[in-house]
């Protein structure tokens, strides 16, 4: 159990316009999603964290205007990257957690996004 | 600031051999420690989870050791296989203000057969 999905796994898109990441979690209800970027041979750096019906809290740094999360089901997130530029190309990784399941995070397999 | 160090060098080791991570991490006072693997393109997969209270914890060919005063994690892994080659990922969690998870860059091993 406690697989969380992503879609879509990779993604190229033009400068200026915007893309939308999905996450799942599949056999469980995710209490708390958290939304990570990763570029090459760096650690994963959390952007934001949100909880079901509520606004997300975004980490310093992270321009909430630019990245909008919708957490709208216990199960689903999305993230939108909105007038993606190249310096956006990143490795985008949810990750779910449940109280029910000790509040352990499990990832999501990632979504690779370019910008040309 | 909180700081997670782990070797930014990649390590090799030969088929067999016992491979040895180490994390330190600095200003940071964590609930407990967790060792994830990554490969390449994929997210980060749990392996195993140590408390503030616990020394050492194992799992199959895997043991965490977990020293507070010194701040540190070694993660080893036992009879190394070349499947066994991946990043492996610490990450610190606090246990009081919410589940936020810290990670370091994480450490490349390569295992040779």
């Amino acid at each position: 159990g406690a697989v969380v999905s992503q879609h879509p796994s990779w993604v190229i898109c033009k400068s200026g316009t915007s893309v939308k990441i999905e996450c799942r979690s599949l056999d469980f209800q995710a209490t708390t999603m958290f939304w990570y970027r990763q570029f090459p041979k760096q650690s994963l750096m959390l952007m934001a964290t949100s909880n079901e019906g509520s606004k997300a809290t975004y980490e310093q740094g992270v321009e909430k205007d630019k990245f909008l999360i919708n957490h709208a089901s216990l199960t689903l997130s999305t993230l939108t990257v909105t007038s993606a530029h190249p310096e956006d190309s990143s490795f985008y990784i949810c990750s779910a957690s449940a109280t029910d399941r000790d509040n352990e995070q499990f990832f999501g397999p990632g979504t690779r996004l370019t910008v040309l | 600031s909180q700081k997670i160090e782990q070797n930014s060098e990649a390590l090799n080791i030969q088929e067999g051999k016992t491979a040895t991570l180490t994390c330190n991490y600095t200003n940071y006072s964590p609930a407990y420690l967790q060792w994830y693997r990554q490969d390449p393109g994929r997210g980060p997969v749990f392996l195993l989870l140590i408390r503030e209270n616990e020394k050492e914890k194992r799992k199959e060919r895997l043991k965490v050791t977990f020293d507070t005063t010194l701040k540190q994690s070694l993660f080893h892994i036992t009879a190394s296989q070349p499947a066994d080659s991946a990043t492996y990922l610490c990450a610190l969690k606090r246990g009081t203000g919410g589940f936020k998870t810290i990670f370091g860059a994480g450490t490349r091993l390569f295992v040779k057969a």
